[in-house]
Order: structure tokens, then sequence, then C-alpha cells
């Protein structure tokens, strides 16, 4: 069974550059988590859905964050602009009506 | 406010040590408490989980021993090897919290040879 895919896995932008990240869950399940990790921390949630809809994202910065699950599936994190401070590892994850989350292997996004 | 609470925040444990793993959580409606290990350049992995109704749970080597009352649980690796060298990471969910998971911030733990 394929995990969870995402890409890019490296990506170097310029400040106030927009900058977007794609996750493919694993199929069938129907929850699909984003992650932010900063270096040396646990990862913070920014938005889940459950199936199209985004049940949470009181932490998501919506002044420059935006985030979409079409058809359930795949999602797509997006930044613009993007500040020196989003510097991180996005994390998707996804589960399917259970407890387990399992990840993928991240984007490490670098802000110049 | 921390939901999950850590440490401590490095570990080094000779080979066949036992490496321990404390968390603390706050909110008592919690009711699913895993552990997941990091490698370098991955994404986290879950390596074992416990619920409330019991107080100890094992897999191999890896044990979690979990404190209802003391709102503790932790994590015990049992002859610990090079190859267990990762970062790991406690978390808890549930109750109203539902599929939102709270992470720890992290223990890195180093198995000297």
């Amino acid at each position: 069974e394929a995990g969870v895919v995402q890409s890019p896995r490296y990506k170097i932008i310029e400040k106030k550059q927009p900058v977007a990240f794609w996750c493919n869950p694993i199929s069938g399940h129907n929850t699909l988590y984003w992650y932010l990790q900063n270096l040396g921390q646990g990862p913070e949630l920014l938005i889940r859905y459950e199936n199209e809809e985004a049940v949470d994202d009181s932490q998501l910065p919506k002044d420059r964050f935006s985030a979409e699950r079409l058809k359930g599936v795949d999602s797509t994190l997006k930044i613009q602009p993007a500040e020196l401070g989003d510097s991180a590892v996005y994390l998707c994850a996804s589960s399917f009506f259970s407890d387990t989350q399992y990840f993928g292997p991240g984007t490490r996004l670098t802000v110049l | 406010q921390q939901q999950v609470k850590q440490s401590p925040q490095s570990l080094i444990v000779q080979k066949g040590g036992i490496s321990i793993i404390n968390c603390a959580y706050e909110n008592t409606a919690f009711d699913y408490f895993p552990w997941y290990q990091q490698f370098p350049g991955k994404g986290p992995a879950l390596l074992i989980a416990i619920r409330p109704d019991v107080s100890e749970k094992k897999e191999g080597r890896f044990t979690i021993s979990f404190n209802k009352s003391a709102k503790q649980f932790s994590l015990h690796i049992m002859d610990s090897q090079p190859g267990d060298s990762a970062t790991y990471f406690c978390a808890a969910s549930g109750g109203v919290a539902g599929n939102q998971f709270y992470f720890g911030t992290g223990t890195s733990l180093t198995v000297i040879p």
C-alpha cells in the first residue's frame, strides 16, 4: 500500500513569493491533516479535513495561508506571500475513521 | 497552553540500556495516546499507542506505561539499539478534540554503541 505522498520534498523561495504544497493521502482515507513542524518541535496542526470539509482551521493564518481538498482526495496548501518565519517542514497526514495517522515525508520550505 | 508536555528534550543511552521518555497531559477527556518515531528527513511514524482503559501496553521492546490519575504516560525502550536513535513524540487526542492531535515537543534519543 502506498503511503502519503507529498511534493515537492524541498522548496527554496524568496520572501513575498507564493508557494504551494501538494498532498496525496492514502487511498480511502477520509481525514487529512496539514501540520507545520519547526526544527526541534512537534507537529502543529494547521488544518484538518473530513472529506472535503475543513473541520478545524483555527490555527491556519488565513491572511496568507489557504488550503483546499477538492473531491475529498488530494489537497493543496498555499502560502502567499511567504515570510521568513514560514521556513519549516510542512507535513501532511491522513487517517480513516481511526486514531492512526499516517504521515508523509514532508516538504521542507526555506524562505530567503 | 501546551496540552502535552514531554521530557527530556534529549537523551543519551548506552546500547542495551533502557530509554525512558515521559509525557504529561492536561485534558482529562483525551482517550488516545500514541507515540511517534521520526528519523531525519522523514515524517513521524506511529510506534505504539495506548488507551486509558489499560495501564500498560507492550510491543516488542517498546512499552507504554499509563497513569490516568497522574495524567502521565511514558515510553520505555528496552535493550536500546543504535537504530533506535531518532526523535520521539508523544501525542494525545480524543474527547472534544475528536481527531485533533496534540503533540509533545519531542525527545532526541541517541543510543551509543
